[in-house]
């Protein structure tokens, strides 16, 4: 079974640095998908960025990007220039390449401050 | 607006009780999700379906039930057997993978909220 750990239950930034999140995940698989997800106080879930194992290009979106280690089987998110609210619970999950199974880690609370 | 709507947004269930709760999509996804997200916790899942009346078993998925009779719908039974069923509950649907390509990363729902009184 695929597992998911984000072994940081809690950070903390300050505002306009830099934070990474980190995230490794077990699988026997060479094929799959890995996700952030920001789930705010409102508690929508909200796609942050995706990556596929067959590329080997790290994904970017804007502000945010992530360092994709495939042998290591590690999947860090950085957030550049932090702002207020990039303050949320930030989920790091895999998708299986058949059968669609999405499963989640356990998150990070990400708090900004001013 | 395409999306995902779940509802009720809270429901309060007495011990013994089953309750469904609502989950419909007009994104034309094939496949859809429950999740149970207990405070401060991750999400955990309960039940997948890639297509219709089909479904898999979660992590979770004891004193749980669910039925995929359409596309659109993928409600989630909560039954007396769940001994602890107060919780946030997420559904999400997502594209079909095909051939190893998923099309479409998972979209959320609102999230119901039930207590148990």
């Amino acid at each position: 079974a695929q597992t998911v750990t984000q072994s940081q239950p809690e950070m903390s930034v300050q505002e306009a640095e830099t934070v990474t999140l980190s995230c490794t995940y077990d699988t026997s698989e060479s094929n799959y998908y890995l996700f952030w997800y920001k789930q705010p106080p409102s508690r929508q879930m909200i796609l942050v960025i995706r990556q596929e194992a067959y590329k080997q290009q790290n994904a970017t979106e804007n502000r945010f990007s992530v360092n994709f280690q495939k042998a290591a089987k590690s999947f860090s998110l950085k957030i550049s220039d932090s702002q207020l609210g990039d303050t949320a619970m930030y989920f790091c999950a895999f998708m299986r390449p058949y059968g669609n199974k999405l499963v989640f880690g356990a998150g990070t609370i990400l708090r900004v401050k001013s | 607006d395409g999306g995902i709507t779940q509802s009720p947004k809270y429901l309060f269930r007495k011990e013994g009780q089953n309750v469904t709760l609502s989950c419909e999509q007009n994104l034309n996804h094939d496949a859809m999700y429950w999740y149970r997200q207990d405070p401060g916790q991750g999400l955990r899942l309960i039940y997948y379906s890639q297509i219709v009346n089909d479904f898999q078993k979660g992590d979770i998925a004891e004193g749980y039930s669910v039925s995929r009779e359409k596309k659109e719908s993928f409600p989630l039974t909560v039954t007396s057997a769940q001994k602890n069923p107060t919780a946030f509950y997420l559904c999400a649907s997502s594209g079909q993978i095909d051939r190893g390509r998923l099309n479409t990363e998972a979209f959320f729902g609102q999230g119901t909220r039930l207590t148990v009184v």
